[in-house]
């Protein structure tokens, strides 16, 4: 049962231009979203989150925002570079005991920006 | 401010063999996270970890598998009698004890390989 859906496994974007990357969620118990950046043969890098109790989070060319009602949120990255191009991840947390904040995550969907 | 170590990088182990692998949290860090992402697949939670205790170890098989996290020294994550299906990539993750930030901070991850 996969409770983080990243329907797209990939998308292709001309450098300069926006690029937007969709995810949906089941569980309302998640309050925290994050979205990571990851490079063949490397860890997953954090890029940005949002709390439920916003539905917008800005930090330079990234935004992600967030509808709770539908249950999606979406990462937007303007204006779109060549180093952009990766896998990026959705992942979703609850507030578990014990301070639990174990990441629920998607399949991903790869990034590609064209110069 | 080192970030997560992780090692050994890449491991190679004949099936029936344990395989050990070690992370080191970011500098005041308590909180350790497990991951495992096979082939073609997202990543999935296996454990979490504070100082000496196990938090939550809902995503780790029932038989093989086992973590610690010491007063003193990395986590490890140990594989008893290691199979085919253990080949997989596994990330470690620490995250502060400060309630309300929530972000995880990723190793490099060791790629395991079952022979």
């Amino acid at each position: 049962d996969q409770q983080v859906k990243q329907n797209s496994p990939s998308l292709s974007v001309q450098e300069g231009r926006i690029s937007i990357l969709n995810c949906d969620y089941t569980n309302s118990m998640f309050d925290y979203f994050l979205w990571y950046k990851k490079y063949p043969a490397e860890g997953p890098t954090f890029l940005i989150s949002i709390s439920s109790i916003k539905d917008k989070n800005e930090d330079g060319r990234f935004t992600v925002f967030l509808n709770k009602s539908a249950k999606h949120l979406s990462l937007h990255i303007v204006p779109s570079q060549p180093g952009d191009s990766a896998v990026y991840f959705c992942a979703a947390s609850a507030d578990n005991a014990g301070n639990n904040r174990k990441l629920i995550w998607g399949l991903g969907t790869s990034l590609a920006v064209n110069p | 401010n080192a970030g997560v170590m992780q090692n050994p990088r890449h491991l190679v182990r004949r099936r029936g063999q344990e395989a050990r692998l070690r992370c080191s949290p970011m500098k005041g860090h308590s909180h350790v996270y497990w991951y495992r992402q096979l082939p073609e697949e997202g990543l999935k939670f296996m454990v979490y970890l504070q100082k000496e205790n196990i938090i939550d170890e809902s995503g780790m098989p029932k038989e093989r598998f086992s973590a610690e996290f010491p007063k003193e020294g990395p986590s490890i994550l140990r594989i008893q009698q290691v199979v085919r299906g253990d080949s997989a990539a596994y990330f470690c993750a620490s995250s502060p004890p400060v309630s309300g930030s929530y972000e995880q901070y990723f190793g490099p991850g060791t790629r395991l390989t079952v022979t």
